[in-house]
């Protein structure tokens, strides 16, 4: 069973800093991994998507990347806002299983402070 | 781009009560529909999984018979959690997928369930 592990759990920094949010898998035989921002209360919102194929994918201040041989993704935020703060989620899509099915992470809670 | 609906997004009852969710794809057909669990900072967990006009598939540890789902069309998913318990109290997130699209699935805003 695919087990999605996320470091670090929690995130405190001041405004400007670079940040690098750190995903890890158990098996590499992935679909695709996906990055989400989860707000208190709220649902998901899909920031970046890498297929099995995809080393990195970006997206304005936003960079993923993925290593799937050694089972790891990272998710780079460059010149963090107070904005950005909110729960970030690494999901594995599994090929061998369902169709979409996604493992989740528990995510790393990141606050930014002015 | 594709949204998804839940209804409603939170709801009290009592126990043993049972509460209807519904989630929809509002403008595009969705083959695959997933039904999440969140427990406070914990991650989302797949409860079933479920295509429009077939049994839902069912998590190991998930009981089918208190968490019914019904697939009736390409843009309406719903479950009932039947006799709910507080320990039932959870943020349950449906997503749909995209027909054509392996691997992408569009996330609902969640329905937050509280059991007194």
């Amino acid at each position: 069973k695919q087990e999605v592990t996320q470091i670090p759990a929690a995130l405190s920094v001041p405004e400007g800093e670079n940040l690098v949010l750190n995903c890890s898998f158990t098996d590499s035989a992935i679909y695709n991994l996906q990055w989400f921002r989860q707000d208190p209360g709220k649902g998901l919102t899909s920031l970046l998507l890498i297929q099995s194929s995809q080393r990195e994918q970006t997206s304005g201040r936003l960079n993923a990347s993925l290593d799937k041989s050694s089972g790891r993704s990272t998710l780079y935020i460059a010149a963090s806002q107070p904005g950005d703060s909110a729960t970030y989620l690494c999901a594995v899509g599994d090929r061998g299983s369902t169709l979409g099915r996604l493992y989740f992470g528990r995510g790393t809670q990141l606050t930014v402070w002015p | 781009g594709a949204v998804v609906s839940q209804h409603p997004s939170w709801v009290i009852c009592k126990s043993g009560t049972s509460v209807k969710i519904e989630c929809r794809s509002l403008d595009f057909q969705a083959t695959t529909m997933f039904w999440y669990r969140q427990f406070p900072k914990q991650s989302l967990m797949l409860m079933a999984t479920s295509n429009e006009g077939s049994k839902a598939t069912y998590e190991q540890g998930v009981e089918k018979d208190k968490f019914l789902i019904n697939h009736a069309s390409l843009t309406l998913s719903t479950l009932t959690v039947t006799s709910a318990h507080p320990e039932d109290s959870s943020f349950y997130i449906c997503s749909a997928g995209l027909a054509g699209a392996l691997g992408t699935q569009y996330f609902g805003p969640g329905t937050r369930l509280l059991v007194l």
